[in-house]
């Protein structure tokens, strides 16, 4: 059973510093994507990563996949109130499946 | 343009109750998914449809769901006789399906309350 598991669950931190949140995935796949939810609200598409290596950049979010590691990291620079939210990583749920299988997605909170 | 919707937002309905949830995808996706968010289990996959192919119900948790699409763009999914631990969130989403990618959008959901 393919299993997604982001690290850490919770993270509290202040403005203007710097973080990274992993999502580790238990299958061979070149495919991860990256979903943002803000509170009471439905997933917002952030990023789509296709290949070993695959390096995207929006704003102060970058994210990265190492398919050899089966590794995706969402990393935060200078973080901002506004980026508070909670951040899910997800992977296609292969052998044909066309479902994507999410992480337990992170808490971000950002203190002023 | 406009994105995936869904209706009713909120549903609160008694135990043993049957429900149904209305999802419009976007125009002109092939691909319509139904998945369900609640605190313990995080999100779940329930079922997905594809164009006129048969639908993969290996999400579904139980036979009182069923869901239909008709015409390839709207989608229904009923719950029969609801449980309290249906209650859950209930998202949609669509996707182009260009190639492998299977980049979703998603609906606002539904919140499903069952007392």
């Amino acid at each position: 059973e393919l299993k997604v598991e982001q690290n850490p669950l919770f993270l509290s931190m202040q403005e203007g510093k710097n973080y990274t949140i992993y999502c580790n995935y238990s299958t061979t796949s070149d495919r991860l994507y990256w979903y943002r939810q803000d509170p009471g609200k439905s997933l917002e598409s952030l990023f789509v990563l296709l290949s070993n290596g695959a390096v995207k950049q929006e704003g102060r979010l970058m994210a990265s996949l190492d398919t050899k590691a089966r590794l995706s990291t969402l990393h935060i620079t200078a973080a901002v109130h506004d980026l508070s939210a909670t951040y899910f990583c997800a992977v296609d749920g292969g052998q044909g499946a066309q479902k994507l299988v999410f992480g337990q997605g992170t808490r971000l909170t950002i203190n002023p | 343009g406009a994105g995936v919707s869904q209706s009713p937002s909120n549903k609160v309905t008694e135990k043993g109750k049957d429900v149904e949830l209305r999802c419009d995808p976007i125009s002109g996706h092939t691909a319509l998914y139904w998945y369900r968010q609640s605190l313990g289990q995080g999100l779940e996959f329930l079922i997905y449809f594809q164009g006129n192919s048969a639908p993969d119900k290996s999400g579904l948790p139980s036979d009182r769901f069923s869901a239909e699409r008709t015409g390839g763009s709207v989608s229904t999914l009923t719950i029969q006789r609801t449980q309290q631990e249906d209650s859950a969130v209930y998202l949609c989403a669509s996707s182009p399906r260009m190639g492998a990618v299977n980049e979703q959008f998603f609906g606002p959901g539904t919140r499903l309350t069952v007392l």
